[in-house]
């Protein structure tokens, strides 16, 4: 099994760009989790969806970030325009359910220059 | 609140020698807590959860409902387990994972 998958692996953009990041799920996990890992920092949740459903969405900056979870299987989170601040882990986690043990993917690292 | 303290960011000791990295919590309520690892280039897992009562990898932790910690403790420290170990907790009412700010684990030969 593959485990969580994200792509890319990093990424490097200019301020004010836009960025995208993609995840695809351990298969038959309806949970998904987006974490941001700032240095020196624990993981911090974003959103959290319940198959298509986003439940927790509530540390999500909405002015610049959006996420989407399409047919509750793979999700991809967008930052636009990304600011210098945003330089940071991007992680995607699934689960089979809430509560269960969370399986966290590779992660993207985002520099914004 | 929930929060989770681990208060030494680097924790470096000698092979063989016991490890123990602190974790302290702030939870109104009945708390899980895990610790999860990070391995040099490797992506972040799970080591183990109070409520399985295991050992992994000589590791174990004990929830301390009355001081509020789940302290990891090893007897003899080995090489392959320097990481980053991170305490996390998992409150039912938000169901969030709440993670420490990590603790790296340095065994030096």
């Amino acid at each position: 099994e593959a485990g969580v998958v994200q792509s890319p692996r990093y990424k490097i953009i200019e301020k004010k760009q836009p960025v995208a990041f993609w995840c695809n799920p351990i298969s038959g996990h309806n949970t998904l989790y987006w974490y941001l890992q700032n240095l020196g920092q624990g993981p911090e949740l974003l959103i959290r969806y319940e198959n298509e459903e986003a439940v927790d969405d509530s540390q999500l900056p909405k002015d610049r970030f959006s996420a989407e979870r399409l047919k509750g299987v793979d999700s991809t989170l967008k930052i636009q325009p990304a600011e210098l601040g945003d330089s940071a882990v991007y992680l995607c986690a699934s689960s089979l359910d809430p509560g269960q043990t969370q399986y966290f993917g590779p992660g993207t690292r985002l520099l914004v220059l | 609140a929930q929060r989770v303290t681990q208060p030494e960011k680097l924790l470096s000791v000698f092979k063989g020698a016991p490890v123990e990295l602190k974790c302290n919590y702030s939870y109104s309520g009945s708390p899980e807590l895990f610790w999860y690892v990070q391995y040099s280039r490797q992506r972040l897992q799970l080591l183990l959860r109070h409520i399985s009562r295991e050992s992994i990898k000589g590791f174990t932790a004990d929830l301390n409902k009355g001081e509020t910690s789940f302290h990891l403790k090893k007897p003899f420290a080995q090489e392959e387990d320097s990481a980053m170990y991170y305490c996390a907790l998992y409150g039912g009412a938000t169901n969030k994972l709440i993670f420490g700010t990590g603790t790296l684990l340095a065994v030096q030969p």
